[in-house]
């Protein structure tokens, strides 16, 4: 159980298009959605939390423009990285958390998305 | 934001002895987890250990937890050529997930 699916996992795009990457929880309901970015040899930095029905609260730093997250419904989530540059290209990771009556802190991690921008 | 520091960044074993990693962080926690990441691949959840709880088992996992000290430490026992991957821990606090820099672990047949 538990599983979580992103698509595509892999995805290379020209410059100053725009990238959608989906992320869903297969067999329970996720009222929270994490989205991490990844890069070569390093760890994962968290880019933002959403919850299904609301707006995502982005990381410090983190452009919540040029990063565009939407939690429709308790088992999707997409982000879409707006006129992507090569300095995107990054490993992107979505994890997802049970939804329970009391806080649960045990995520669920997707396969990533590796995405290159050329 | 990134908290924890991982000792060593990189470890390379026989196949069967036991490797040991380290995580130190920086802030209280409500827990804090081991995860295992193989090359481009996304994450494995190892283990969990609460802020009350001193040490867990799992398999061939143990997990150290001492919060007056601010770190942990995951041993690997008997490690096996498929063990070779990097590893993560990471603190959890009001629902979010800080990560530690990782160590790779290379295990040698």
């Amino acid at each position: 159980g538990a599983v979580v699916s992103q698509h595509p996992s892999w995805v290379i795009c020209k410059s100053g298009t725009s990238v959608k990457i989906e992320c869903r929880s297969l067999d329970f309901q996720a009222t929270t959605m994490f989205w991490y970015r990844q890069f070569p040899k390093q760890s994962l930095m968290l880019m933002a939390t959403s919850n299904e029905g609301s707006k995502a609260t982005y990381e410090q730093g983190v452009e919540k423009d040029k990063f565009l997250i939407n939690h429709a419904s308790l088992t999707l989530s997409t982000l879409t990285v707006t006129s992507a540059h090569p300095e995107d290209s990054s490993f992107y990771i979505c994890s997802a958390s049970v939804a329970s009556g009391t806080p649960s802190y045990e995520q669920y991690f997707g396969p990533g998305t590796r995405l290159t921008v050329t | 934001s990134q908290q924890g520091e991982e000792d060593p960044q990189a470890l390379s074993i026989q196949e069967g002895e036991n490797a040991t990693m380290n995580c130190s962080y920086k802030t209280s926690i409500n827990n804090l987890q081991w995860y295992r990441q193989n090359s481009g691949r996304g994450l494995v959840h190892l283990i969990l250990i609460r802020s009350n709880e001193r040490e867990k088992h799992s398999g061939r996992l143990r997990v150290t937890l001492d919060t007056s000290k601010k770190s942990s430490s995951l041993l690997i026992t008997a490690s096996r050529a498929a063990d070779t991957a990097s590893y993560f821990c990471a603190t959890a606090l009001d629902y979010k997930l800080s990560f530690g820099a990782g160590t790779t672990v290379t295990v040698r047949a």
